[in-house]
């Protein structure tokens, strides 16, 4: 079945550094993707998401890149610090708009690691 | 506002046992959602809401019952315990927008 899946599963990067995590999706209908970040012991938190007609949207020190053409979806975190450290799951709406509310599909997440 | 929030934080049941993890938002939110996470793995969904009165089945359903009789409230019942059921589950929330906003999750270990 179509799935949203990430390339990496673990990631180390040198404190000081720009961090990119990657992830593909296959759900050529979706029309919404999140980025959450999770820490240990604790709950997905939101960090970033972007809409199917953008192709870049940028927060505080995180950058979300969309490519439709070859359905990749990225996370940039510039200038990486030790507090980024946590596990990073992609999810795509999978009935945006729809009555069955907004029902998310998640990756199998990237951990993150920085290195002081 | 205190945001999601999921009681017990930790629990060990023996097989067979029922129990129910309870979640509460005060957001005034009209979606609600349940997910387990197994160790190293993404979020399935169990069951969700899109308003009170209303429940349907998501990804892995099976073991597990929800009730939504307030707006506030989505507890997830376990009937007949089971070892596959040994997760962490999360409750989360969202509103007119798309995003879910996620509690701090109940590990369940079924021995």
């Amino acid at each position: 079945g179509e799935s949203v899946g990430l390339h990496l599963p673990t990631l180390s990067v040198q404190e000081g550094d720009n961090s990119i995590i990657n992830c593909a999706y296959s759900n050529s209908a979706s029309d919404y993707f999140i980025w959450y970040k999770q820490e240990s012991g604790k709950g997905p938190q939101f960090i970033i998401d972007i809409r199917s007609n953008m192709d870049k949207r940028q927060g505080q020190r995180v950058t979300v890149l969309l490519n439709k053409t070859v359905k990749h979806l990225s996370l940039q975190i510039a200038a990486t610090q030790p507090g980024d450290s946590a596990v990073y799951f992609c999810a795509e709406n999978l009935s945006p708009g729809g009555n069955a509310g907004n029902m998310l599909t998640f990756g199998g997440g990237t951990r993150l690691m920085v290195k002081p | 506002n205190a945001g999601v929030t999921q009681t017990p934080k930790f629990r060990i049941l023996k097989i067979g046992q029922s129990m129910t993890l309870q979640c509460t938002q005060d957001m005034n939110h009209n979606y609600m959602y349940w997910y387990r996470q197994d160790p190293g793995m993404g979020l399935k969904l169990i069951y969700y809401s899109v308003g009170a009165g209303i429940t349907d089945k998501g990804e892995v359903p099976n073991g597990y019952n929800v009730s939504r009789s307030t707006t506030e409230d989505f507890p997830l019942r376990l009937e007949l315990a089971a070892p596959s059921q040994t997760s962490v589950y999360f409750c989360a929330s969202s509103g007119n927008t798309d995003t879910q906003y996620f509690g701090p999750g109940t590990r369940l270990t079924v021995l």
